[in-house]
């Protein structure tokens, strides 16, 4: 079945930028939909956006101008950046797939075990 | 946005006991064109990823126990466990996927009593 695997730096500085990469194994990166969603040490659930295999995007405003997800297909990963960190951009990084059934995207359905980023200088 | 709100912040129920969570979404996640609820319950257990247990409100994910249902529409939904065993404590999160930002509740932490 379907597994993802986040994959990057577990320390950026404060003001430079978090790189993460997320592997698609055991099935196509094509038709669906990829998301990135954090969580904060001992906190909830934030979705930052989502990535479609044709490189369309979307992200949570909250984030600004900050976020960048893309795609690479040939590869069969997607990948995040977030520039200016801070502090509170310290969480466990998740990324996920979008199911898709009946004609419908719904909830994220597959889920990477997660990596732990910290700020700090 | 969305503002989904889940109520209690944590219970505690006894073994073979029901368990309901309750979610609210600050607007309607039902789409008339498809009468269908933008909406999903997950399970996260310590140092674990979420794990989407139902969607469309109420439709369960392969591979769920039959125990964990879901209902509701609009507004207002829940999360029933029928008979609570020992590995469902977890922290339950709902989600809206009506509109983005995708939005979750806070979570509901739920212990054995």
């Amino acid at each position: 079945q379907v597994q993802l695997q986040e994959s990057g730096p577990g320390l950026v500085k404060p003001s430079e930028t978090l790189s993460l990469t997320c592997t698609v194994s055991g099935g196509s990166i094509s038709s669906y939909y990829w998301s990135w969603i954090r969580q904060p040490p001992g906190k909830g659930l934030e979705w930052m956006g989502y990535v479609y295999y044709s490189g369309s995007t979307n992200y949570n405003p909250s984030l600004k101008s900050r976020v960048t997800i893309s795609v690479d297909t040939s590869k069969n990963q997607f990948s995040l950046r977030l520039s200016s960190v801070t502090a509170a951009d310290t969480a466990v990084y998740y990324c996920a797939r979008v199911g898709y059934g009946d004609y419908n995207y719904y909830g994220m359905d597959v889920w990477g075990q997660g990596t732990t980023v910290t700020v700090s200088s | 946005d969305i503002v989904m709100t889940q109520s209690p912040d944590s219970l505690a129920v006894s073994l073979g006991e029901r368990a309901t969570i309750s979610c609210k979404s600050s607007q309607s996640v039902l789409f008339s064109s498809n009468n269908k609820n933008y909406f999903a319950w997950y399970q996260q257990k310590p140092g674990q990823p979420p794990k989407l247990l139902i969607y469309w409100a109420s439709t369960r994910e392969s591979g769920v126990p039959d125990r964990f249902s879901g209902g509701g529409s609009g507004t207002d939904f829940t999360l029933t466990i029928s008979s609570l065993q020992a590995e469902d404590v977890a922290v339950y999160y709902c989600q809206q996927y009506y509109s983005t930002p995708y939005t979750f509740g806070q979570g509901t932490k739920l212990e054995i009593k």
